[in-house]
């Protein structure tokens, strides 16, 4: 069973949308959680961590953590043409960041 | 501020070759260093992490070798590479506050 699992995609948007990147974990220990975005051929940068259930904003990006479901979502308002790029989801177990095969996103003008 | 560089930034080896990919961090002291792997295609596969000098963990057991001479030098190595080595590896760096990783550019390896 994968430690991190994320839907690989493709995921398309029009531009303006909303777009909706999920990721589950199998570790409950788990504490803390990373969204990364990465373009091709660059190395990942971060777009935001969460450690607390419920959702927390940043400009036109919410994480939103769940817990007890296992679950993490990063939801993109507004959606940009580059915005589109793989979004790595990722899950500190013991210090060690685990990461998910990552989402890709296609946002059309 | 902190900095992290790793090289070469790209490289085509034979197969059966060495490899010797490198990273420095500037601006922080015993920082947590990381190589991770990326598949085309694929998610980041942590490869080894270290938290000081000398002190190296192995995650997938394979034919490559990590080591931290300096506190802020972390080399990734292979005495003969595979085929199935190919791939863009990455070296990073950890915030202990946050957990946040920190990357270098990448190190693009072609095994033919």
């Amino acid at each position: 069973q994968k430690e991190v699992e994320q839907n690989s995609g493709p995921l398309s948007v029009p531009e303006g949308a909303i777009a909706s990147l999920n990721c589950t974990y199998s570790d409950r220990g788990s504490q803390s959680f990373f969204w990364y975005r990465q373009y091709s051929g660059k190395s990942p940068e971060l777009i935001m961590f969460i450690y607390s259930n419920g959702d927390k904003e940043d400009g036109r990006f919410t994480a939103q953590l769940n817990k007890a479901s296992q679950y993490v979502s990063l939801l993109i308002r507004d959606s940009q043409p580059s915005d589109s790029a793989t979004y790595l989801c990722a899950v500190d177990q013991g210090g060690k960041l685990i990461f998910g095969q990552g989402t890709e996103l296609s946002v059309k003008p | 501020s902190q900095t992290i560089h790793q090289w070469p930034a790209t490289l085509v080896q034979p197969v059966g070759s060495p490899l010797s990919l490198e990273c420095t961090v500037e601006g922080t002291s015993n920082p947590n260093l990381y190589w991770y792997r990326q598949a085309a295609g694929r998610g980041l596969q942590l490869l080894f992490y270290s938290v000081g000098i000398g002190q190296i963990s192995s995650e997938v057991p394979q034919n490559l070798s990590a080591s931290r001479p300096q506190d802020r030098q972390f080399i990734l190595s292979s005495k003969k590479l595979l085929l199935s080595d190919s791939g863009f590896y990455l070296c990073a760096w950890s915030d202990t506050g946050t957990g946040e990783l920190f990357f270098g550019e990448g190190s693009r390896l072609t095994v033919l």
